[in-house]
């Protein structure tokens, strides 16, 4: 099974206002990272957070990892059209160098 | 080249044909990742490959299945005899190194077999 569960399968919101998506997972990690997806094709790196690090920002994202319960959550702020996309975590688990892929969030932000 | 590069962009086969799908990763990336997502699903993994060590093979779905990298290099993803059931879009992945680095997609080749 996947490693990552994303939290919820779809999200539809208004323009301007913030996103937020969970992710969990079961193992112990090195790092997870976020990416998105447009149009069922190749999927874009966001942003990656340590294991020994709580929370990160990137522009409009910030990412939180609590690694006591294997949860991390991206919220999006002062959201935009563009932003419509699925969006995936991704693991890897210690001991083992693959990265695993969550089942993804569907975002869609309404004008 | 500047990204990772996936052929056939597009494939339609007849079910028991094989195809071979190919990746051309980042150049000097060793870390090299196929991926398959099924229409509106999560990604599946395939197969890894680092450096010269064994491939993680534990995502192959069965012996149909196969991947090589040669010179560490160009990989390509074989599927013989194939099934309704594998239409799906494949994606390669590359990164510099083993974990904790950013991982660049191929837009990925989309198979389907009718």
């Amino acid at each position: 099974s996947q490693q990552g569960e994303e939290d919820p399968q779809a999200l539809s919101i208004q323009e301007g206002e913030n996103a937020t998506m969970n992710c969990s997972y079961k193992t112990s990690i090195n790092n997870l990272q976020w990416y998105r997806q447009n149009s069922g094709r190749g999927l874009v790196h966001l942003i990656l957070i340590r294991s020994n690090e709580r929370e990160k920002h990137s522009g409009r994202l910030r990412v939180t990892l609590d690694t006591s319960k294997k949860s991390s959550s991206l919220l999006i702020t002062a959201s935009r059209a563009a932003d419509t996309a699925s969006y995936f975590c991704a693991t890897d688990e210690k001991g083992a160098q693959k990265l695993v892929f969550g089942q993804g969030t569907r975002l869609t932000i309404n004008p | 080249g500047a990204g990772v590069s996936q052929s056939p962009s597009n494939k339609v086969t007849e079910k028991g044909k094989d195809v071979e799908l190919r990746c051309d990763p980042i150049s000097g990336h060793t870390a090299l990742y196929w991926y398959r997502q099924s229409l509106g699903q999560g990604l599946e993994f395939l197969i890894y490959f680092q450096g010269n060590s064994a491939p993680d093979k534990s995502g192959l779905p069965s012996d149909r299945f196969s991947a090589e990298r040669t010179g560490g290099s160009v990989s390509t993803l074989t599927i013989q005899r194939t099934q309704q059931e594998d239409s799906a879009v494949y994606l390669c992945a590359s990164s510099a190194d083993s974990s904790g680095n950013t991982i660049y997609f191929g837009e990925g080749s989309w198979l389907t077999v009718v």
